[in-house]
């Protein structure tokens, strides 16, 4: 069964600082790695996805993740964080690009404080 | 396009009750999805339409969950004799064959 492990719960980092969040992910197959941000009052939101080719992916928002294949991982960069960035941020895999049959699997997300 | 809509934004019933829930998709979306959020978890898969077809129903809780898209176009998803454990946020997506999934807000469902 496929799964995602985000091992941070909280993650407090100070504005204009750098801020990489952890996903760690188990699956049969290639996956497809999704990573959303959800704002209090708002609906998920996909920043990014990974379904093959350049293992750097760029997304909105100013964010990258990298895919390791070897340490199963695709994890979530952004160079300088901003104060709006504040939020639940959730990586998730699933056996197709948007959707479909399995649906996604999400992992539990990681709270970002941000400092002034 | 208006997004995914979802009504109500907040349900507050008793246990035992009956309670419906709505999703608008985007309106060229052909595929429609039902997931759970609880408090300090992710969203949780429940079930997913393509058009009118309920193509996956098999992790939707228990007996007492049952989703419909009758013309292809909004779905409801109703939970029949409420327990307090239903308490979550229920979300909706939508997505054009298999591009990427939008979400809505959610109904935030407190039972009593």
């Amino acid at each position: 069964a496929q799964s995602v492990t985000q091992p941070d719960i909280h993650i407090t980092v100070s504005e204009g600082a750098s801020l990489e969040l952890r996903c760690n992910y188990s699956y049969g197959a290639t996956p497809y790695l999704f990573w959303y941000v959800q704002s209090p009052g708002q609906g998920l939101q996909l920043l990014l996805k990974y379904f093959s080719g350049d293992t750097l992916v760029q997304g909105i928002k100013g964010f990258e993740a990298e895919f390791k294949r070897s340490q199963s991982s695709f994890n979530l960069r952004k160079p300088s964080v901003h104060w709006s960035d504040a939020a639940e941020y959730f990586c998730a895999v699933g056996a197709v690009s948007g959707g479909g049959a399995d649906g996604l699997t999400f992992g539990k997300g990681t709270h970002l404080i941000i400092q002034p | 396009d208006t997004g995914v809509s979802q009504n109500p934004r907040h349900k507050i019933t008793k246990r035992g009750q009956n309670v419906t829930f709505r999703c608008d998709p985007i309106s060229e979306h052909n595929r429609l999805y039902w997931y759970r959020q609880t408090l300090g978890q992710g969203p949780e898969f429940l079930t997913y339409f393509q058009n009118e077809a309920q193509l996956e129903k098999s992790r939707l809780l228990s007996d007492r969950f049952s989703a419909e898209r009758p013309k292809g176009s909004f779905s409801t998803l109703e939970i029949q004799r409420t327990e307090q454990g239903d308490s979550a946020m229920y979300l909706c997506a939508s997505s054009l064959n298999n591009e990427k999934l939008f979400f809505g807000s959610g109904t935030q469902l407190s039972v009593l």
